[in-house]
């Protein structure tokens, strides 16, 4: 079946754009996971859904970072007021629920944003 | 003391030898614990994962616990070139709590 999805594959923008990012999970998966990597660096968690609701947005670094979910299925991460510091790959990754499968994570293929 | 734990290496073995990668946490409930490879410039991929039961063999890996000395291993026999990649380990804690990653390079 198909995996997760994410557009754009690479995002350019200037310092100070809004971007937005999107993230189309595998079919039936209730739980959505954003992470951020840094060239060279871990994963950083920034937000999880489960259905569209978010339990845990503890990782988000700023209040210019905001998250949504729709229809239990796509999710958009926007950036308002890029900053140069936010250029990284932005992961999506979704998981189905109940026990610990929920933490069988399946990531997409990344977007990279580059903030000029 | 950072949750998860490991060390960044380059760990470099030649092929056909058995590589070993180790990864330490810090709470001793802790229950679940996940290895994902990934390739440079590629995303992270679930490769294995044990619970705190017991240990789990799949194919040329396999993944052990230590739970007395709060630490996981994945073992890769008869490393290929393949297997290059760097190697997460992650613990679940309400979420899934993420080590940096071990880099590993199997020389041909």
């Amino acid at each position: 079946g198909a995996g997760v999805s994410q557009s754009p594959s690479n995002k350019v923008t200037e310092k100070g754009k809004d971007v937005e990012l999107r993230c189309d999970p595998i079919s039936g998966h209730t739980a959505l996971y954003w992470y951020r990597q840094s060239l060279g660096q871990g994963l950083e968690f920034l937000i999880y859904f489960q259905g569209n609701s978010a339990p845990d947005k503890s990782g988000l670094p700023s209040d210019r970072f905001s998250a949504e979910r729709t229809g239990g299925s796509v999710s958009t991460l926007t950036i308002q007021r890029t900053q140069q510091e936010d250029s990284a790959v932005y992961l999506c990754a979704s998981s189905s629920n109940g026990g610990a499968s929920a933490y069988e994570q399946y990531f997409g293929p990344g977007t990279r944003l580059t903030v000029t | 003391q950072k949750e998860v734990e490991q060390n960044s290496g380059p760990l470099s073995v030649p092929e056909g030898a058995i590589a070993s990668l180790n990864c330490t946490y810090s709470d001793r409930g802790s229950q679940s614990f996940f290895w994902y490879r990934q390739y440079s410039g590629k995303s992270p991929e679930l490769i294995m994962f044990i619970y705190s039961n017991g240990d789990k063999e799949d194919g040329r890996f396999t993944a052990q616990l230590n739970k007395a000395s709060q630490y996981v291993s994945l073992l890769i026999r008869d490393s290929q070139p393949s297997d290059s990649a760097t190697y997460l380990c992650a613990v679940a804690r309400r979420k899934l709590i993420w080590g940096l990653g071990t880099s590993l390079a199997v020389n041909p």
